[in-house]
């Protein structure tokens, strides 16, 4: 079965550490997202992606960065983390139309920054 | 800032008793989904909305996209305890990316 898969799911880092969260799913979509789950603010995209080669930045892409070189895996680095990036980090992907179809979620990555 | 407005944050019901959450946007939206996200786990998509005045149903969920495709609500009649969980929002303004509710938190008294 065609799934979506986060890894690692937890991570402990230090504050000015360089740090990527790996995104791979096998449903061939050519959509991909990243998103950051907080208390109070929902999801927020931070990059997002609708091909191989092609990034754009979200509502809060400060301190991220992601590459798209195939299909299945978008990784999301952060730069140098800090302690305002501690939070939930999800990746989803859909597939391509002309209208936006469902997002399938990864199960998360929980990412503490000391 | 935040283009997609969720309420209520957090609503506790008995078992039994209807919940209704409401979305607002500010912008028309061209298109509408709804998600639940059970507690530690994440989004699982619900329904999508696309038509002026639109309503869903699946089983006991109800959705709505008001007129103005700026609002949308989602309300569970009789809830149960499997409704536990937080249903989020998610509306795009040009059918490509989306932004999502605050979310609202239900939790179910047996």
């Amino acid at each position: 079965d065609a799934e979506i898969t986060q890894s690692p799911r937890h991570k402990i880092t230090e504050t000015g550490r360089q740090v990527t969260l790996a995104c791979h799913q096998t449903w061939n979509h050519n959509n991909m997202f990243w998103y950051r789950q907080d208390l109070g603010h929902g999801l927020r995209l931070i990059h997002y992606s609708y091909g191989v080669q092609d990034t754009n930045k979200g509502e809060v892409s400060d301190g991220y960065s992601v590459s798209r070189s195939n299909t299945e895996d978008l990784p999301l680095t952060l730069e140098s983390a800090a302690s305002s990036q501690t939070s939930v980090y999800f990746c989803a992907s859909s597939d391509s139309g002309v209208q936006q179809e469902t997002q399938y979620f990864g199960p998360g990555t929980r990412l503490l920054v000391l | 800032g935040q283009q997609v407005m969720q309420i209520p944050q957090y609503q506790h019901v008995q078992e039994g008793e209807d919940f209704t959450t409401y979305c607002n946007s500010s912008t028309t939206l061209s298109n509408i989904q709804w998600y639940k996200q059970r507690p530690g786990g994440h989004p699982v998509f619900l329904i999508q909305l696309v038509k002026s005045g639109e309503v869903k149903k699946q089983k006991r969920l109800t959705f709505q996209f008001g007129e103005a495709k700026k609002n949308s609500s989602l309300h569970i009649t009789a809830t149960q305890t499997t409704d536990v969980g937080t249903y989020f929002c998610a509306g795009s303004l040009n059918f490509n990316k989306f932004y999502f509710g605050s979310g609202t938190k239900l939790n179910v008294k047996p």
